[in-house]
């Protein structure tokens, strides 16, 4: 059985930094692209960051290009985004994702329950 | 960024009811569009793939069909366990996009 189980949300200011984790189990890691979508009850479902199998492939959304860094570690299956500059409009609740393959353009079939990310003073 | 609309909003139907949900794209996204539903309290959940293909597990009653800009989802027989919102999303294009929801309610 697919788990992702993602960590590291927290209430931090605006312009201080987070960095998001995602533990994933019950498949083979390194076979699929990796994503993180997050949703606000304003905005809905938002793609953030995606990274292909090997990380040669990477996209961000604009609203996080130049703040956010998405990451993996295979060996430890494992999925990171770093964030910076944070600000109150990236509070939201923060999902990890699995692909359903090694590239970017897949859909996105497994979903973790969430990590909250609150920026506020 | 291509832009994904949805229609309606929300709706309110019968058990047994047919409904259906449309989505358009800003422009022309081929097949790659998928569909998933979330139900409050949970994460979202795949149930089509590249415009009408049904994820393994979910019932038959959904359906989806479309190509290019505009897609429909469909729920041919609407069940109490089908109320939940539903997001179509485009990955032709990065960024992906969602588009808004479609709130089902059974009435």
């Amino acid at each position: 059985e697919v788990q992702l189980v993602e960590s590291g949300g927290d209430l931090v200011q605006p312009g201080r930094s987070l960095r998001l984790s995602c533990a994933a189990s019950g498949f083979t890691f390194d076979n699929y692209a990796m994503h993180w979508v997050r949703q606000t009850p304003g905005k809905g479902l938002e793609w953030v960051s995606g990274i292909s199998w090997n990380s040669g492939n990477i996209g961000y959304a604009d609203s996080v290009k130049g703040r956010f860094t998405i990451s993996r570690d295979n060996a430890k299956n494992s999925l990171y985004l770093q964030m910076s500059s944070l600000r109150a409009e990236d509070t939201a609740l923060y999902y990890c994702v699995k692909g359903t393959g090694p590239g970017l353009f897949n859909c996105f079939d497994s979903w973790g329950q969430g990590t909250l990310v609150t920026v506020s003073s | 960024d291509i832009q994904m609309t949805q229609s309606p909003s929300s709706l309110s139907a019968s058990v047994g009811d047919r409904v259906t949900i449309t989505c358009q794209a800003s422009q022309d996204i081929s097949k790659y569009l998928n569909w998933y539903q979330q139900k409050p309290g949970k994460a979202p959940k795949l149930l089509m793939y590249d415009a009408s293909n049904l994820e393994t597990g979910v019932p038959s009653r959904f359906s989806g069909s479309g190509s290019g800009t505009d897609f429909t989802f469909t729920i041919s027989s609407l069940q109490p366990e089908d109320t939940a919102t539903y997001y179509c999303q485009q990955y032709d294009n990065l960024p992906f996009t969602f588009g808004p929801g479609t709130k089902v309610e059974i009435k």
